[in-house]
C-alpha cells in the first residue's frame, strides 16, 4: 500500500514570494506522483504529474515539483505567487504498475497575502 | 469538451434518510471513482467503476453504494444518513489510469 504525507497543513507566504509545499511518500514499489490544486467551493484540477524521465516536471501556471527517489519526496515549488494561488494543494501517489486507485495526503492550504 | 458534471451541487437531508448523487463523466472516459472529502480526514476513495463494473472499493460500511450505467454515467447511494456523512462527494473520471478529471463535487449536509 502507499501512503502520502504533506508536512504542512497551512503554508501562509506574502505575494511575489517563493513557495514550497512539502510532500512525502511511502511505497514498496515504483509509484506515480500527482500534485492537485481545489480552489474554495470547486473540484480538483490535476496541476502536474510525474510518471517517468525527468525529475523535474513543470506544470500550469508556474508550478513545478522534483521528485527525489531516495528522499521519497515531490515537493512542488512556485518561484513567485499571486493572490490568485490561494487555494488547498494535494499530493497524491498511486502504484505504477498495474491497477491501482490514487491515494491523496491530507492537503495543504496556501495562503497568499498582499 | 464538457467536463465532469455532478448533481445535485447541495443537498441538505436529516439523518435516517437515503440520498443519490449523480455523476456524468466526461465524454468517452469509462471509468468513474467516487471519493469524500471532510476537514477531518481529507479525501478519501469510495468507489470506482468501469464499464459498469464496480472495480475497487474503499474502506466505507455498506450503507455507501454506487453504480454505473451503460452510458458511463454513474450514482452513488447513501442509505440511513448519519451526521458523520456530511461531507463534499467527489466524482472524477478518467479515460487512463494517470489522470483523473474532478467535478465540483456535492455538498452533502445532514441534520
Amino acid at each position: 500500500a502507499q501512503s502520502v504525507t504533506q508536512l504542512d497543513s497551512q503554508v501562509p507566504v506574502f505575494e511575489e514570494a517563493p513557495v514550497e509545499l512539502r510532500c512525502n511518500y511511502s511505497s514498496s514499489v515504483s509509484v506515480y506522483l500527482f500534485w492537485y490544486v481545489q480552489y474554495p467551493n470547486q473540484g480538483l484540477q490535476l496541476l502536474l504529474k510525474y510518471l517517468s524521465g525527468s525529475t523535474l516536471v513543470k506544470g500550469i501556471n508556474g508550478f513545478e515539483a522534483e521528485f527525489n527517489k531516495s528522499q521519497t519526496s515531490f515537493h512542488l515549488r512556485k518561484p513567485s505567487v499571486h493572490i490568485s494561488d490561494t487555494a488547498e494543494y494535494f499530493c497524491a501517489v498511486r502504484r505504477s504498475s498495474g491497477y491501482s486507485t490514487l491515494t491523496f495526503g491530507k492537503g495543504t492550504m496556501l495562503l497568499v497575502s498582499p | 469538451k464538457a467536463g465532469v458534471t455532478q448533481t445535485p451541487r447541495y443537498l441538505i437531508k436529516t439523518r435516517g434518510q437515503q440520498v443519490t448523487l449523480s455523476c456524468s463523466p466526461i465524454s468517452g472516459h469509462r471509468s468513474v471513482s467516487w471519493y469524500q472529502q471532510t476537514p477531518g480526514q481529507g479525501l478519501q476513495f469510495l468507489f470506482e467503476y468501469f464499464s459498469e463494473t464496480q472495480r475497487n472499493k474503499g474502506n466505507f460500511p455498506g450503507r455507501f453504494s454506487g453504480r454505473q450505467f451503460s452510458n458511463s454515467r454513474s450514482e452513488m447511494n447513501v442509505s440511513t444518513l448519519e451526521l458523520g456523512d456530511s461531507a463534499l462527494y467527489l466524482c472524477a473520471s478518467s479515460r487512463t489510469d494517470n489522470e483523473q478529471f474532478f467535478g465540483p463535487g456535492t455538498r452533502l449536509t445532514v441534520l
